[in-house]
């Protein structure tokens, strides 16, 4: 079964100020991991997969098999980053997910 | 490109009834899943469309069933509708279905059940 863990369900944070947002995931497979997002009034849409290893809007995630997580990190958050955030683990080769409960980001101007 | 779209955006139905919703994919995506959003939790698979075949399917029950049509929409169909089924149901849209594509997802239909 596939499993993804988002401990924290709203974090604040102060604009500059350095964001994480933890994923720890749980599958016995080869994982495919991603990180989702939907600002307000928005459609779900994909901010990033491992794969890719790119940085998107500043955010960077580096997949750790030994710790099974997927953490999500920006060094200094905008204002703009405030959404709600899912980590998401697919098998690879099938697109078929698993989301987490998602986090709720608000950065404070 | 529209991306993918879906029909309607707020429904309300009584317990017993029953409901189709519709979604039609983004342009050029041949695969059509279909996920459940309770408030507060985040999507949960329900099942997957290719080739007008489901494909795969997440522990739903049987009342929830599909259809995937020749021009590659889908709809989802949910019998004898209980106040758990109220939820956010998404549609996402892919190419292929052996993973390596993106799903791109509607807006999501809003259905409450009383």
């Amino acid at each position: 079964a596939q499993r993804v863990t988002q401990p924290e369900k709203l974090l604040s944070v102060f604009k500059g100020a350095p964001v994480e947002l933890k994923c720890n995931y749980s599958y016995s497979g080869s994982p495919e991991l991603f990180w989702y997002v939907q600002y307000s009034r928005q459609r779900l849409q994909l901010l990033l997969r491992h794969i890719s290893r790119e940085s998107i809007k500043g955010f960077t995630a580096d997949l750790n098999k030994g710790e099974t997580s997927f953490h999500l990190k920006k060094p200094f958050a905008q204002e703009e980053d405030s959404a709600m955030y899912y980590c998401a683990l697919g098998a690879y080769g099938n697109n078929r997910l698993a989301f987490g409960k998602g986090n709720q980001v608000v950065v404070i101007p | 490109d529209a991306g993918v779209t879906q029909s309607p955006t707020h429904l309300i139905k009584t317990r017993g009834q029953q409901v189709t919703l519709r979604c039609s994919p983004k342009s050029g995506h041949d695969t059509v899943s279909w996920y459940q959003q309770a408030l507060g939790q985040g999507p949960q698979f329900i099942f997957q469309y290719y080739e007008e075949e489901e494909r795969q399917r997440g522990n739903f029950p049987d009342r929830f069933s599909g259809h995937q049509f020749p021009n590659y929409s889908s709809e989802l169909n949910v019998n004898a509708l209980l106040l758990g089924d109220s939820a956010l149901y998404l549609c996402a849209s892919s190419l292929g279905n052996a993973g390596g594509s993106p799903l791109h997802f509607g807006n999501g239909t809003r259905l409450t059940v009383t």
